[in-house]
């Protein structure tokens, strides 16, 4: 069974542009979460989508979005970029949210 | 306010010794406790769940412990080799079942 693929791995922008990742989970899950990992800030939730719903959001502004289709991928969306978005951004899927998650090896978003 | 902690400081051990990790948490009342192994570069993955009715958990050489009354998990690595050397992360779930909550992870290096 394919892992969870993240694509692209390594993403450098400039601030004020936008971004967009995508995350295809393991096939038959349908819960997809998305993080970002810094090193002062560790791992926090950004969202989660299940069967094409938001069903949880962490506490971030407005400009991360994300979206979820029909076949369980997944997009996020980082738009007015700043320094701070500099991150690993990390999908996780799961059969149902909170299970043991299934991480890809996430996207190296560089700002400069 | 709600928060997961584990050491931050780099657990230095040599190899064929048992390797102990914490991870405390304040103002959650999680139904179950789960660990996770990263290397760098690379996602997470998971290695264990615990449940709260549960005392201690085992895989291999791994051992979980989770008690309820001190909102504590202890995570050992037993006859540790240096391909344990990563960082150990413990997550929780804050609201229910469809978000995880992680701490900011404890690094492991086994001296050959």
């Amino acid at each position: 069974k394919a892992g969870v693929t993240q694509t692209p791995r390594y993403l450098i922008k400039t601030r004020g542009q936008q971004v967009t990742l995508s995350c295809s989970p393991i096939s038959g899950h349908r819960s997809v979460s998305w993080y970002q990992q810094t090193p002062g800030q560790g791992l926090q939730f950004l969202f989660e989508y299940f069967s094409e719903t938001q069903r949880n959001k962490g506490n971030f502004p407005g400009r991360f979005s994300g979206r979820q289709f029909s076949n369980s991928r997944s997009e996020m969306n980082v738009s007015t970029l700043e320094l701070g978005d500099s991150a690993l951004y990390l999908c996780a899927s799961s059969l149902e949210g909170g299970q043991p998650q299934h991480f890809g090896d996430g996207t190296r978003l560089s700002i400069l | 306010s709600q928060k997961i902690e584990q050491n931050s400081e780099a657990l230095n051990i040599q190899e064929g010794k048992t390797a102990t990790l914490t991870c405390n948490y304040t103002n959650y009342s999680p139904a179950y406790l789960q660990w996770y192994r990263q290397d760098p570069g690379r996602g997470p993955v998971f290695l264990l769940l615990i449940r709260e009715n549960e005392k201690e958990k085992r895989k291999e050489r791994l051992k979980v412990t989770f008690d309820t009354t001190l909102k504590q998990s202890l995570f050992h690595i037993t006859a540790s080799q240096p391909a344990d050397s990563a960082t150990y992360l413990c997550a929780l779930p804050p609201y229910g079942n469809n978000r995880l909550a992680f701490g900011k992870g404890n690094q492991v290096v086994v001296i050959p």
